[in-house]
């Protein structure tokens, strides 16, 4: 069956304009997670959606959000973007939140801030 | 709050020899540990995990990992390293609260294989 799907995969902005990313799931998985991952930082955990709620977010400012759609499709949103916010965005899903099931990663969108 | 060492940020080896990747993590109660390989522009590819039992776990392409609580380390191992097995690997440590789940991730150890 097809993979964990994210579009697009590369994307260039201007500082202070907004993008949003997207991410289909594998069919049947309902858990979405998203990740940002720079040289600097490392991975890090944005949040987490469950049948359209987000379920955790990491510590990140207010200008990274996202949702979750009925079919289990997920989309972030980043506004007012910095030059630091230049990352590969991953996503990941599973078919529950659980630990012991397993998350399976797209390939990401490479976002770059100019 | 959980956290995740790799002390080794760079390593080469040459084709055929063994690995030996280090992981540490501090985390309060009994962890689930991963350990996920990026290939470059790619996604992340889980190649095992851990969540009791079996210290010693199998995982794909050959790798295999072995967890110590007393030395809160998962390190990763292969007895035979090919020329594909060159790419960036990534533990991690999941918190699982509530049902909340959410991973984190090491710094990441970049291996080189020479011919």
């Amino acid at each position: 069956k097809a993979g964990v799907t994210q579009t697009p995969r590369y994307l260039i902005k201007t500082r202070g304009q907004q993008v949003t990313l997207s991410c289909s799931p594998i069919s049947g998985h309902r858990s979405v997670s998203w990740y940002q991952q720079t040289p600097g930082q490392g991975l890090q955990f944005l949040f987490e959606y469950f049948s359209e709620t987000q379920r955790n977010k990491g510590n990140f400012p207010g200008r990274f959000s996202g949702r979750q759609f009925s079919n289990s499709r997920s989309e972030m949103n980043v506004s007012t973007l910095e030059l630091g916010d230049s990352a590969l965005y991953l996503c990941a899903s599973s078919s529950g939140t659980g630990m012991n099931t397993e998350a399976f990663f797209g390939q990401g969108t490479r976002l770059t801030v100019v | 709050a959980q956290s995740v060492t790799q002390p080794d940020i760079h390593i080469t080896v040459s084709e055929g020899a063994s690995l030996e990747l280090r992981c540490n993590y501090s985390y309060g109660a009994t962890p689930y540990l991963f350990w996920y390989v990026q290939s470059p522009g790619q996604g992340l590819q889980l190649l095992l995990k851990y969540f009791s039992g079996d210290t010693l776990v199998q995982g794909i392409k050959g790798f295999e990992a072995e967890f110590k609580r007393s030395q809160s380390s998962f390190n990763l191992r292969k007895p035979s390293v090919h020329w594909s097995d060159a790419a960036e690997y990534f533990c991690a440590v999941g918190a699982e609260d509530m049902g909340r789940r959410a991973l984190t991730f090491g710094s990441g150890t970049r291996l080189q294989v020479q011919p």
